[in-house]
This record gives C-alpha cells, structure tokens and sequence, in this order.
C-alpha cells in the first residue's frame, strides 16, 4: 500500500513571500499521479496542482509550482508571492494509475496548516 | 454543471439512529467515491463505484456502514446504527476516467459534517 507523508503540521509566511510545503510519498508502482489539494476553512477540497509521474518537467499553475522528484519520492508544493486568500490546510494527494485495475482513490498526506502573515 | 452535490450539509443525531448521506455526481462521471476525514485519521478513501458497481470497500470500518449506488446521478452512505466515534466530515467525489486521459480529476462535493452525540 503507498503512503504519503506530509511532515510538516503548520507552516507561516509573510504576504507576498515564498513558501515551500514537503511531501514524501513510498510506492512500488513505477508511474502514478500526485496532486496538491487546498481546503480553506468552508472545507471545499480545491484541487491545486497535479503531476504525472512519467513526466520529468515539474508541473506549473500560475504561482503554484511542485518539485518533483522521483528517485526520492518527494513532491513539494512552492507557492510564490503568497496571498492572504493562500491560507488554507494543503493536502498532498497519490493515485494509482488506471491501468492499475482501476481508478482507485486518492491517497492523502495528513496535511499542512497554512497561515498567511499580512 | 453543479459539480458534486451533497446532502445535508450538516447532521446531528443520537448514538444508535440511522444516519443517510446523500451524493449526486457530476454528470456524465463514471467514477464515485466516499471519503472521511477526521483529525485524527485524515482523510480515508472509504469505497467507490464504477458505473454504479462498487469496485473496492476495504475502506469501510464496520458492517455498520453500507453505501449504495441505485444509478448514475445518485449514491447513498448509511450508517447504521451510528456511534460517537462516526463523527467525521464525509465527502463525496466524482470523475470521469478516460484511458487516453492523463487528468481523471476527481471532483470533491462540499462534504457533509456529521456529528453523533
């Protein structure tokens, strides 16, 4: 079964830095998906950011951009110039890839707290 | 589209009531899940469905949970009877799950807080 591990409970920032929140994952499966989850206090689950494994050029969106490394199993999430509207419990995220025998869920880190300094 | 609908957003019961969790997916997805999150588990995938057929509940705790899905726009998580330590936020998610796709984006619902008391 994969893990993934977020180890970092809280982490703060100051408006318009940079931050960066770790993920490290362990899994036998050579190619899968990761993804970047963000739930604000209304709780909604907003996917942020998602990386295939295959793929060796990290994913970008906008001011979100990962690290991924696949050697090592990590998989950060750097969020630049950091908003007010940033500050939210993140959730790093695995699946298995469907020709796995299906869509399986989606295994969760137990997340990051996210505080936003103005 | 409406995304992942759920009801209701918020329950409070008694230990030992039966409690039903209500899901519409988005429309045209193949792909159904239930998740609970609690502070002290995170969040765990609990069962989910493939054109209505539950493909894996290894997820769900006890024979006190069961959850169905009569057809494609609706799924059903019961609890039965419900105990303190159910007291959880229970999302719902959705996706459509195509070969060729690299994305199979699981949608969330806003989720349902249930509390037993």
């Amino acid at each position: 079964a994969q893990t993934v591990t977020q180890s970092q409970p809280e982490m703060s920032v100051q408006e318009a830095e940079t931050v960066t929140l770790s993920c490290t994952y362990d899994t036998s499966e050579s190619d899968y998906y990761l993804f970047w989850y963000k739930q604000p206090p209304s709780r909604q689950m907003i996917l942020v950011i998602r990386q295939e494994a295959y793929k060796q050029q990290n994913a970008t969106e906008n001011r979100f951009s990962v690290n991924f490394q696949k050697a090592a199993k990590s998989f950060s999430l750097k969020i630049s110039d950091s908003q007010l509207g940033d500050a939210a419990m993140y959730f790093c995220a695995y699946r298995s890839p469907e020709w796995g025998g299906g869509a399986d869920g989606l295994t969760f880190g137990k997340g990051t707290h996210l505080i936003i300094q103005p | 589209d409406a995304g992942v609908i759920q009801s209701p957003r918020h329950e409070v019961t008694e230990m030992g009531q039966e409690v039903t969790l209500r899901c519409k997916p988005i429309s045209g997805h193949d792909y159904l899940f239930w998740y609970r999150q609690t502070m002290m588990r995170g969040l765990e995938l609990l069962i989910y469905f493939n054109n209505n057929v539950p493909i894996d509940d290894s997820g769900m705790p006890e024979d006190r949970f069961s959850a169905k899905m009569p057809n494609a726009s609706f799924s059903t998580l019961k609890i039965q009877p419900s105990e303190p330590r159910d007291s959880a936020v229970y999302f719902c998610a959705s996706s459509l799950v195509r070969r060729t796709s690299d994305h199979n984006e699981q949608f969330f619902g806003p989720g349902t807080r249930l509390t037993v008391l």
